[in-house]
């Protein structure tokens, strides 16, 4: 079974462009979850989606938002960049997202802000 | 303080154990996780311990849970240079999301 995929793998922009990243879960999981990953901030908890639905969220401005297609796949936006947005910008999936589940992390997408 | 803390750096030798703390303050999480993430990967779940257990065994690697204390450890027996990367401790938030500690870098000397 494919484990989680994440594309780009990197990615640089200027401050004030907007970015899109993608993630495509394990086939079957429907939940996917978004974290950034930062050296000052260690992991954090961006959203969730589920269904289609954002289900969580977590502390960040409106800049950061996503969505989820029928397929489970999920997509992240960030708009008007920021040099502190130079991040790791992890996805996880699991079946539904109960507690109880697994999270499975990707390669996560490396992205650069100048 | 932090919710989740653990120890930033542990250096041991190829062939020694290797023993990871961590600490957290809400004990309302179901699971506790542990997470390896070597350099320009993702992360990968190493094992879990569900919080009315005290320990768990999986192979060369041991989760002790001290609930009392909110006190998690990992062990890894016999620890080898592939073992060199970042762990991660977390527990299961609210919002059916993770809260991660900061990371432990663990070195393995040969």
């Amino acid at each position: 079974k494919a484990g989680v995929t994440q594309t780009p793998r990197y990615l640089i922009k200027t401050r004030g462009q907007q970015v899109t990243l993608s993630c495509s879960p394990i086939s079957g999981h429907r939940s996917v979850s978004w974290y950034q990953q930062t050296p000052g901030q260690g992991l954090q908890f961006l959203f969730e989606y589920f269904s289609e639905t954002q289900r969580n969220k977590g502390n960040f401005p409106g800049r950061f938002s996503g969505r989820q297609f029928s397929n489970s796949r999920s997509e992240m936006n960030v708009s008007t960049l920021e040099l502190g947005d130079s991040a790791l910008y992890l996805c996880a999936s699991s079946l539904t997202g109960g507690y109880q589940e697994t999270q499975y992390f990707g390669p996560g997408t490396r992205l650069l802000v100048l | 303080g932090e919710d989740v803390e653990q120890s930033l750096f542990l250096s041991v030798r190829e062939g020694d154990s290797s023993v990871i703390n961590c600490t957290y303050t809400d004990s309302s999480s179901t699971y506790l996780y542990w997470y390896k993430q070597e350099p320009g990967a993702g992360l990968q779940l190493l094992t879990y311990i569900f919080s009315n257990m005290d320990m768990k065994q999986d192979q060369r690697l041991t989760v002790l849970l001290n609930k009392k204390d909110k006190h998690l450890s990992l062990r890894i027996a016999d620890t080898q240079t592939g073992d060199s990367a970042i762990y991660f401790c977390a527990r299961g938030g609210s919002q059916g999301n993770l809260i991660f500690g900061k990371g432990t870098k663990l070195s393995v000397k040969p």
